[in-house]
């Protein structure tokens, strides 16, 4: 079945810190969706991409899905502590149905 | 407005037992999934019902079974839990064509299963 790729598996940040992460694919995606999920919670939408080679912001957070429609990244500027959590990449599968990569921990540096 | 709500939200069952975990949405969405999601494998589809009377299997279907009740609820049966059962399930609805991002796709808060 489609598989999704996502890197890096963790990481940790220091406030302030730009943070990048991306997901591959060996399918082609029409809908590319960025989620991030905080513990004990479902996954809450943060970008949305719909067109090869669209860049869309939202607030700190900017994403763009790939020419090739077979890849995204994610980056975060100037992270602060309640960026915390696990992002997931995730493509749109022909049934409506989601694709997740297997997600990216952001954690605070000691 | 309350979104997807999952029912229960945290339960333990012993191998063999069987139980129905209960989603329902009251946004008028006509698709709905079950995920479950397992550490460092993100979520994998289960069973998903396009639309009020249809069901279909996902990636991950084995073991369970579902009902789409009404257009508002869709019921996710373990018959004989098994200890690879253990996961966190997610429900999510989504709404119709076309496809509007952030309006269009709304997960639950989960339930937390433990099979011992």
């Amino acid at each position: 079945g489609q598989q999704l790729n996502q890197s890096p598996q963790s990481m940790f940040i220091q406030e302030g810190e730009d943070v990048s992460m991306n997901c591959t694919s060996s399918s082609i995606f029409n809908t590319w969706l960025w989620y991030k999920q905080d513990p004990g919670e479902g996954p809450v939408l943060l970008i949305a991409l719909y067109k090869a080679g669209e860049l869309t912001s939202n607030g700190r957070l900017t994403a763009q899905f790939g020419i090739t429609r077979k890849d995204s990244f994610l980056n975060i500027s100037a992270s602060i502590p309640s960026d915390v959590g696990i992002y997931f990449c995730a493509g749109l599968g022909s049934q409506g149905n989601l694709i997740f990569g297997k997600g990216t921990k952001l954690s605070v540096k000691p | 407005n309350a979104g997807v709500t999952q029912t229960p939200k945290f339960q333990v069952l012993k191998t063999g037992q069987s139980m129905t975990l209960q989603c329902a949405q009251d946004m008028n969405h006509n698709s709905m999934y079950w995920y479950r999601q397992d550490p460092g494998m993100g979520l994998r589809l289960i069973y998903y019902s396009a639309s009020e009377g249809t069901t279909d299997k996902g990636e991950v279907p084995n073991g369970y079974n579902v009902s789409r009740l009404n257009k508002r609820e869709f019921s996710l049966r373990l018959e004989s839990a098994a200890p690879s059962q253990t996961s966190v399930y997610f429900c999510a609805s989504r709404d119709r064509q076309p496809w509007t991002g952030r309006n269009g796709y709304t997960f639950g808060s989960g339930t937390r299963l433990t099979v011992v």
